[in-house]
């Protein structure tokens, strides 16, 4: 089974500060690497997604670093900010569905 | 409607007995997808359901589960005899088509078998 590894399971980070958060997948043929934003009750929502073909894309605070070789891709939250204080799990496609990383507790701290 | 509805948002059931979760997918939008969270967990593919194409049933975990969708609409997800193990929060997810992977969730059920 196709498998998306994520790390950390939980981050604290000062406000102002940068979050990182890693996945690495398994197989090559992903042509879809999205992130999504989970609050606590809520379900989870797009943040951001990136193709293969490039290697980073930026959407205000928050960037995608993506490395094909190493088969890593990477979320960058630039200044965090308490109300990015959320769970985030990365994603591959497989079979026409998204198998998703067991997910990033994010905490930012006043 | 604008989003993804879910009913009930949260379902209290004894152990044993069969419960129905449903799903009011965004209209139009042709794939619906059921996930199960556990609490601090990731979210597990259940079954997975695109037009009138047979459903991809690989994740529901036994046969006490099964799932219905009625054309491109409601979609249901049923388990019969509750274990305390299925407590967790049963999500549902559409999109517009396959290659899109842009899911939109609803808030999901919360489950708790007592």
């Amino acid at each position: 089974q196709q498998q998306v590894k994520q790390s950390p399971q939980s981050l604290i980070v000062q406000k102002g500060g940068i979050s990182i958060i890693n996945c690495a997948y398994e197989n090559t043929a992903f042509d879809y690497f999205p992130w999504y934003q989970q609050f606590p009750g809520k379900g989870p929502a797009l943040l951001i997604a990136i193709r293969p073909d490039v290697s980073e894309k930026k959407e205000g605070r928050f960037t995608i670093s993506f490395n094909k070789s190493a088969k890593q891709f990477s979320l960058h939250i630039m200044d965090s900010q308490p109300g990015d204080s959320a769970t985030y799990f990365c994603a591959a496609p497989r079979d026409d569905k998204i198998i998703f990383g067991k997910g990033t507790r994010l905490h930012i701290l006043p | 409607g604008a989003g993804v509805s879910q009913s009930p948002s949260n379902k209290v059931t004894e152990k044993g007995k069969d419960v129905e979760l449903r799903c009011d997918p965004i209209s139009g939008h042709t794939a619906l997808y059921w996930y199960r969270q556990r609490l601090g967990q990731g979210l597990e593919f259940l079954i997975y359901f695109q037009g009138n194409s047979a459903p991809d049933k690989s994740g529901l975990p036994s046969d006490r589960f099964s799932a219905e969708r009625t054309g491109e609409s409601v979609s249901t997800l049923t388990i019969q005899r509750t274990q305390q193990e299925d407590s967790a929060v049963y999500l549902c997810a559409s999109s517009s088509d396959r290659v899109s992977y842009g899911y939109t969730f609803g808030s999901g059920t919360r489950l708790t078998v007592v």
